[in-house]
Order: structure tokens, then C-alpha cells, then sequence
């Protein structure tokens, strides 16, 4: 089977950087991705790694070590707009296992 | 032009009623999925279609019945609803199996089960 875990909320100050950390159990592994969800919203892909190291995506930034079975997703300058919640995917074998999610509240 | 479109948005019924939900991509995607959210907004997949046949289908209720006429299109049916498939429904798709790492969801179906 298929498990990950999350931390369940994170608190961060705008402008300052957050890190959402994710580790996972699955039957063989073809990729990581993140997905960001605001409230009433669909999910949104963000970033994904399939290797060993860290994918940049503008403000976000996400690594990967495999060796490790664990993951995160880097937020750098924090805007009040990335309040949301961040879902780290595994890709096994068969399918995509969701992790519980991290609802991030961005303060002033 | 919206990638995943679903429809209704919403959905509000009586227990034991029968209801489905439409999902349509316009992306030219080989696989679409079902999900299920629930209010602790954990995010379980139902069902996967690949190119109009089932590749995944997990522990579901048989009440759940999914239906691809086409690759674009992947509709939900629902039999006999109960309290507890009140959640918010979502479709998505993605490239094709191997590119199931990225996905593009709809808008969601908010289904209440009075």
C-alpha cells in the first residue's frame, strides 16, 4: 500500500519562507508532486520530481530524496494569497496517493 | 475555455435518490479520475480511466457507478445516496497513466445528502 504524511497546519509571516515537509511509504515510485487547494477550490498542480534533488518553480521550490522515502516543498517570499492548503502526491505502482494535506496560513 | 469542466457545481438531494455528475476535458488527455474529498478534506481516488477503460477502481460502494463514452468525458453515477457520500466530488485528468504525476482538476461537484 500507499501512506504519507504531512504535518497538519503550518503558520508563516509574509515574506518570510516556510517549508512543508512530506514522507511516504509506497509499492515502487515513479514521482512526487505538490498541489496547492484553497478553501472551495480544486486542487492545482505545482511541482513535481521524479529524481533525486530540488525542482525551482519561481517563488516555490521542491525536493526530493528517494534514498530517504521524503520530500518538501519550499514557499519563499510568502504572500497572504499562498493561504492554502498543500497536498503532496506519490505516484506507486498503480496509482496516486494524496497525503492528508498541510493547510499553510500566511500572517502579517 | 476550461481544461476539466464539471457539472452541477452543486448538488443537493434526498437520501436514496439516484444522481449523476458530468466531467468533460477538453485536453486531449488519455486518463480521467474520480476523487472524493471529505470534510476533513481528505483526498481519495475512486476511480481511473484510461482511454475509456477502467484501470483503477478502489473500495467503493457498487451504489458508485463511473461511465467513459469517450476519453473526454468520464461521468459518476450514484445510486441510492446516503449521509455519507456527502462530500465534494472531483474529476481530473491526466496525460495518460505514466504522466498521472500531474494532474488537472475540475471545479468540484459539492454533493449534500439531506
Amino acid at each position: 500500500g500507499q501512506s504519507l504524511e504531512q504535518p497538519s497546519e503550518v503558520t508563516a509571516v509574509e515574506g518570510a519562507i516556510v517549508q512543508i515537509n512530506c514522507t511516504y511509504q509506497t509499492s515502487g515510485f515513479y514521482g512526487l508532486s505538490w498541489y496547492q487547494q484553497h478553501d472551495g477550490g480544486a486542487p492545482t498542480f505545482l511541482s513535481y520530481n521524479a529524481l533525486d534533488g530540488l525542482e525551482e518553480t519561481g517563488r516555490f521550490s521542491s525536493f526530493l530524496s528517494r534514498s530517504d522515502s521524503y520530500g518538501y516543498l519550499l514557499l519563499q517570499e510568502l504572500q497572504m494569497k499562498d493561504s492554502a492548503s498543500y497536498f503532496c502526491a506519490v505516484r506507486g505502482y498503480q496509482k496516486v496517493t494524496f497525503g492528508t494535506g498541510t493547510k499553510l496560513q500566511v500572517i502579517p | 475555455d476550461t481544461a476539466v469542466s464539471q457539472t452541477p457545481k452543486y448538488l443537493v438531494t434526498q437520501m436514496g435518490n439516484d444522481k449523476s455528475i458530468k466531467c468533460e476535458q477538453n485536453l486531449g488527455h488519455d486518463t480521467m479520475y474520480w476523487y472524493k474529498q471529505d470534510s476533513k478534506k481528505f483526498l481519495k481516488i475512486m476511480f481511473s480511466y484510461n482511454n475509456k477503460e477502467l484501470i483503477i477502481n478502489e473500495t467503493v460502494p457498487n451504489r458508485f457507478s463511473p461511465k467513459s463514452p469517450d476519453k473526454a468525458h468520464l461521468n459518476l453515477h450514484i445510486n441510492s445516496l446516503e449521509l455519507g457520500d456527502s462530500a465534494v466530488y472531483f474529476c481530473a485528468s491526466s496525460q495518460d497513466e505514466a504522466w498521472g504525476d500531474i494532474q488537472y482538476f475540475g471545479a468540484g461537484t459539492r454533493l449534500s445528502v439531506l
